[in-house]
């Protein structure tokens, strides 16, 4: 069975600072990731989309980076984090193309709080 | 670009009663999921429609899927304290011929339901 594992749960950090979110996939090749984020009470805003090693695509112009090295694996980034990149930030997979099923499975998020 | 704008964005409840959300697209969709978030978790999918008109039932929520294939709607009969959450529509982006992997999400409707 596939499982989607996303690291850390929640997160503090200060204006200015780095920030480095991991998301892994086991159990399923060649999937489709995506990173959204979610503001309190908001809905989910799609940040990136991967179809395959290095194919990122980049929904919004912000202070957001992502890159996925590996094929199960996908990672957000930022040099300086900014009061306005707060929110929850959720990883998700699903079938590759040309599938049947395309529904997505996340992971458990990410609380992130820039302070 | 694509948009799916769904109402109402909260909609409170006694429990027992009745629920709708609505979920409308600006463009026709190849297919159309659901999903729900509980307070303070991950979104987790329900259900995907595919066909015009399709109609699927899951215990006490029925799913519908419009016959222009642009609008849908998440019905739940006799609410309970357990549906609380966000629901959410999502849809493949939609492009010159054929839609894409690429998950848009609505706009999400937050219920809460009053034992």
């Amino acid at each position: 069975s596939q499982t989607i594992h996303q690291w850390p749960a929640t997160l503090v950090q200060p204006v200015g600072s780095p920030l480095s979110l991991e998301c892994t996939v086991e159990g399923t090749s060649n999937p489709n990731l995506y990173w959204y984020r979610q503001a309190a009470g908001r809905g989910l805003q799609l940040l990136f989309y991967s179809v395959g090693i290095g194919q990122i695509s980049s929904e919004v112009p912000q202070n957001l980076s992502a890159s996925r090295p590996q094929d199960r694996q996908f990672i957000l980034s930022s040099k300086k984090l900014l009061l306005s990149d707060s929110g929850f930030y959720l990883c998700a997979w699903s079938w590759a193309r040309g599938q049947v099923n395309t529904e997505a499975f996340f992971g458990q998020g990410t609380r992130l709080t820039v302070v | 670009g694509q948009q799916v704008m769904q109402i109402p964005q909260y909609q409170h409840v006694q429990e027992g009663e009745d629920f709708t959300t609505y979920c409308n697209s600006s463009t026709t969709l190849s297919n159309i999921q659901w999903y729900k978030q509980r307070p303070g978790g991950h979104p987790v999918f329900l259900i995907q429609l595919v066909k015009s008109g399709e109609v699927k039932k899951q215990k006490r929520l029925t799913f519908q899927f419009g016959e222009a294939k642009k609008n849908s709607s998440l019905h739940i009969t006799a609410t309970q304290t357990t549906d609380v959450g966000t629901y959410f529509c999502a849809a493949p982006q939609q492009i010159y011929g054929g839609a894409t992997n690429k998950l848009i999400f609505g706009t999400g409707t937050l219920l809460a339901v009053q034992p």
